[in-house]
């Protein structure tokens, strides 16, 4: 099963305002990742994050990677209509040769 | 230039039968992943590909196996198949077989069993 808990699972916000969502493991991993899911399309990595306490940004998005490396955060800032879909956390293992995906917070946005 | 195409993009079969879904990379990468995606969760890993060998396997059955070919497409294969085997069948590519970078997935193939 799944070692990644995203929260929230589900986010219904008006359009501008500020979006948070995040990720914990028991487990340590060494690289985090955040991807965006349309549907019927296969997700799209939006940051990657490869050192400890690393703050990352990508236009209006911004993830950490926390300190004990079990953690990482995803914001998104004056959000807009087409931000609409599933955010997937990911964590890379130490061999890099699978990805452990998050639940996925589903992001709807009021215009 | 190509990203990663699947297909078909679309299947139903019935339990107990077999499925043989394949995934063309992109040009130049060299490594094939795939992952199942039950309707409403996040992607599992089933198996990794690199240089036509296997180099990760995820906690699925024997029934679940792939194969990558000289020109680094790759096929998966499901056997006896169950219910519970419905779901998006992603396939991602990636240069090598790295920390996450550069790994870039196809639409899929949605397997529907009944």
């Amino acid at each position: 099963g799944q070692q990644l808990n995203q929260s929230p699972q589900s986010m219904f916000i008006q359009e501008g305002e500020d979006v948070s969502m995040n990720c914990t493991s028991s487990s340590i991993f060494n690289t985090w990742l955040w991807y965006k899911q349309d549907p019927g399309e296969g997700p799209v990595l939006l940051i990657a994050l490869y050192k400890a306490g690393e703050l990352t940004s990508n236009g209006r998005l911004t993830a950490q990677f926390g300190i004990t490396r079990k953690d990482s955060f995803l914001n998104i800032s004056a959000s807009i209509p087409s931000d609409v879909g599933i955010y997937f956390c990911a964590g890379s293992n130490n061999a890099g040769n699978m990805l452990t995906f998050g639940g996925g917070t589903r992001l709807m946005v009021k215009p | 230039d190509a990203g990663v195409t699947q297909s078909p993009t679309h299947l139903i079969k019935t339990r107990g039968q077999q499925v043989t879904l394949r995934c063309s990379p992109i040009s130049g990468h060299k490594s094939v992943s795939w992952y199942q995606q039950v309707l409403g969760q996040g992607p599992q890993f089933i198996f990794q590909y690199y240089e036509k060998e296997e180099r990760g396997r995820g906690n699925f059955p024997d029934r679940f196996s792939a194969r990558q070919f000289p020109n680094y497409s790759s096929e998966l294969n499901v056997n006896a198949l169950l219910l519970g085997d419905s779901a998006l069948y992603l396939c991602a590519s990636s240069l090598g077989v790295g920390s996450g970078l550069g790994y870039t997935f196809g639409s899929g193939t949605r397997l529907t069993v009944v």
